[in-house]
């Protein structure tokens, strides 16, 4: 299968600086990027679609000036918590779309675990 | 909301068919049953989709019963790297995917 990676893959940093996680498709072109959270035992929570040239759509609840979204090329998208606090320790997992049709497979990178002191 | 059921957690012996389940009684004729896994501390794998028909691969059976409101996902020799979470998931064209809480299967040695 397709393969996605996501930079850092562990990152700590104190409250009040930004944190910038990287999401990349390695081998495929992806329009759609997702980006999901995940707290210690719960399930994956969807935060935003990205899509490749346009501004990314954010699942209601989720603050779009907060967690900053671009995905300039085909192939990344990145991710900026601003002023990240403790509460925004997480596990942040991005997927990728390959192609475009709507029941194409989504892979998802291995997630970067986020912890703010 | 997730628009699927699942049991909290299962127990196989290793080298034994793991069965699990999965109820999505408002399926709609263009949703497809898609299956992933969380093994922990790492990103959803792919497992398998699909749509009315029975599917294998690789990795695992779908079972789509014929009314599609419910399947049932089988990896016919369960080892103890298949001990994870599994997600069942009902998605249409609109490319999100939406996970519940599935059903966290533990391989017993």
């Amino acid at each position: 299968g397709a393969v996605v990676s996501q930079h850092p893959s562990r990152v700590i940093c104190k409250s009040g600086t930004s944190v910038k996680i990287e999401c990349r498709s390695l081998d495929f072109q992806a329009t759609t990027m997702f980006w999901y959270r995940q707290f210690p035992k719960q399930s994956l929570m969807l935060m935003a679609t990205s899509n490749e040239g346009s501004k990314a759509t954010y699942e209601q609840g989720v603050e779009k000036d907060k967690f900053l979204i671009n995905h300039a090329s085909l192939t990344l998208s990145t991710l900026t918590v601003t002023s990240a606090h403790p509460e925004d320790s997480s596990f942040y997992i991005c997927s990728a779309v390959e192609g475009r049709g709507a029941y194409n497979e989504q892979f998802f990178g291995p997630g970067t675990r986020l912890t703010v002191l | 909301d997730a628009k699927t059921t699942q049991p909290p957690s299962m127990d196989c012996a290793e080298g034994r068919a793991a069965n699990l389940p999965c109820n999505h009684s408002t399926i709609s004729g263009n949703e497809y049953v898609y299956w992933y896994r969380q093994i922990h501390s790492q990103g959803p794998q792919y497992i398998i989709h699909g749509l009315k028909n029975n599917e294998t691969n690789e990795m695992a059976s779908l079972i789509i019963t014929e009314d599609r409101k419910s399947s049932t996902l089988i990896l016919p020799h369960a080892t103890l790297r298949d001990t994870a979470v599994y997600y069942c998931i009902v998605k249409g064209g609109s490319e999100k995917l939406v996970f519940g809480k599935g059903t966290k299967l533990t391989v017993n040695p």
